[in-house]
Order: structure tokens, then sequence, then C-alpha cells
């Protein structure tokens, strides 16, 4: 159990295009997702948390109207790059926890490499 | 904010021996502490964790240790196989409260030499 999908996996577009990305936990219901971005040899830094129903909520320094952040359902979030530039390419991984008290380990999804021409 | 140091960020074993990554933290509120593997351009997966009531827990051949007193916590891998090279990640969050979030290491990238 605890399925996380994460699509597309890999995305190439032109500079100024915006790109859509979706979180998706198959088997259980996610209160909260998470968005974090990773480049080449670096650590997962988080961008972001996502409450079911309410506003994301920004780590510092993370552009909220760069980076769109939607958790409509209890199963599906979604993370939009708007206007996407070279410097925004990285792997973008999302993951989420079941909901209940807290006391439960993050899954992840399987990231999406996102590079921008 | 909690801040989270992982060491080494290299480490190089002979196969069938040990390796051993140690991490730090700053928040004393923290309370659960995982270990997750990750594999190139994979997503990192979660190999064992601990919370702060537990000294130390063992699955197979990875065990880790928490000093709640010193806040640092380590993972050890006995018996290494090739299939254990990957860079690891140790991650600490506080629970119960209005915003969980996992803080991250810098990573460790365990080679084995076979």
């Amino acid at each position: 159990g605890a399925v996380v999908s994460q699509h597309p996996s890999w995305v190439i577009c032109k500079s100024g295009t915006s790109v859509k990305i979706e979180c998706r936990s198959l088997d259980f219901q996610a209160t909260t997702m998470f968005w974090y971005r990773q480049f080449p040899k670096q650590s997962l830094m988080l961008m972001a948390t996502s409450n079911e129903g309410s506003k994301a909520t920004y780590e510092q320094g993370v552009e909220k109207d760069k980076f769109l952040i939607n958790h409509a359902s209890l199963t599906l979030s979604t993370l939009t790059v708007t206007s996407a530039h070279p410097e925004d390419s990285s792997f973008y991984i999302c993951s989420a926890t079941r909901g209940g008290s807290g006391d439960q380990p993050q899954h992840f999804g399987d990231g999406t490499r996102l590079s921008i021409l | 904010g909690e801040n989270v140091e992982q060491h080494p960020s290299t480490l190089s074993v002979q196969e069938g021996d040990s390796a051993v990554i140690k991490c730090t933290y700053s928040d004393s509120a923290s309370n659960y502490f995982p270990w997750y593997k990750q594999e190139l351009g994979k997503r990192p997966q979660l190999i064992i964790d601990i919370r702060s009531n537990v000294g130390e827990k063992k699955d197979q051949r990875i065990a880790v240790t928490l000093n709640k007193t010193a806040k640092h916590f380590s993972l050890h891998i006995t018996e290494t196989q090739p299939e254990d090279s990957a860079v690891y990640f140790c991650a600490a969050i506080a629970l119960g409260w209005g915003a969980q979030k996992l803080v991250f290491g810098q990573g460790t990238r365990l080679t084995i030499n076979p």
C-alpha cells in the first residue's frame, strides 16, 4: 500500500511555457501532500505543503505566483510551473501522507524531470 | 526551524564491510527520523525510521540509532552488497504540529566496491 503516482515523468518544453505536474495517491487518502525540488547531486528542498481544500503553504523564497499548487481532492495535488524558464529546470518530486494523527511517513512519487530549453 | 547536517557526503566501502552515516539535528521538538535511499533518477524510498521514544531499531542488515540528548542519529548497514550503492538521506520532522515538515540532510553517496 501507500503508492504515489506522479505524472509526467519527463517534460521538455520551450521557455515561457506553463507545465502542470500531477501527484496522485492511488490507494490511500492524502490530506497533506508536499512538493520538493531537487537539483543534480543535491538534497530535496521543500517548496510547499499542500492541504486538501486549502491554500498551500510555501517555503521562504518560493514564488507563489510562479509555482501554483492546487489540492482539490484527497487523492490529487497539482503543481503548475508558470512561464517556465531554463533556471526552473530541475527534478520535482511530490510526497503524500495518510490522514490521521500525523505520525505517518511520507511516500514519494517517481518525480518529474523538467527541462526548459 | 530545523536544520539537519549529514556526514560524510561520500562513502566508499568494500563489499561485506559495514557503512555508517551520521546526522545531527537542531530542533529538540523533532520526534520522527526517517532514512531514505535514492537511486539515480528515482524516488526516495523509505528504508527505516525511528521515533524519539526509541533508542535503536533494526531491520535485517539495516539499523538506526538515536541519541536525543546529543541530537544525533545514525544509519548502520552491515554486510554491504553492491545493490546498497545509492544516495542516502536522513531527515527529521516535528510531528503533531500544524505543518509537519521533513527537513533533509545533504545526502551521502554510498559506493560499495566489489
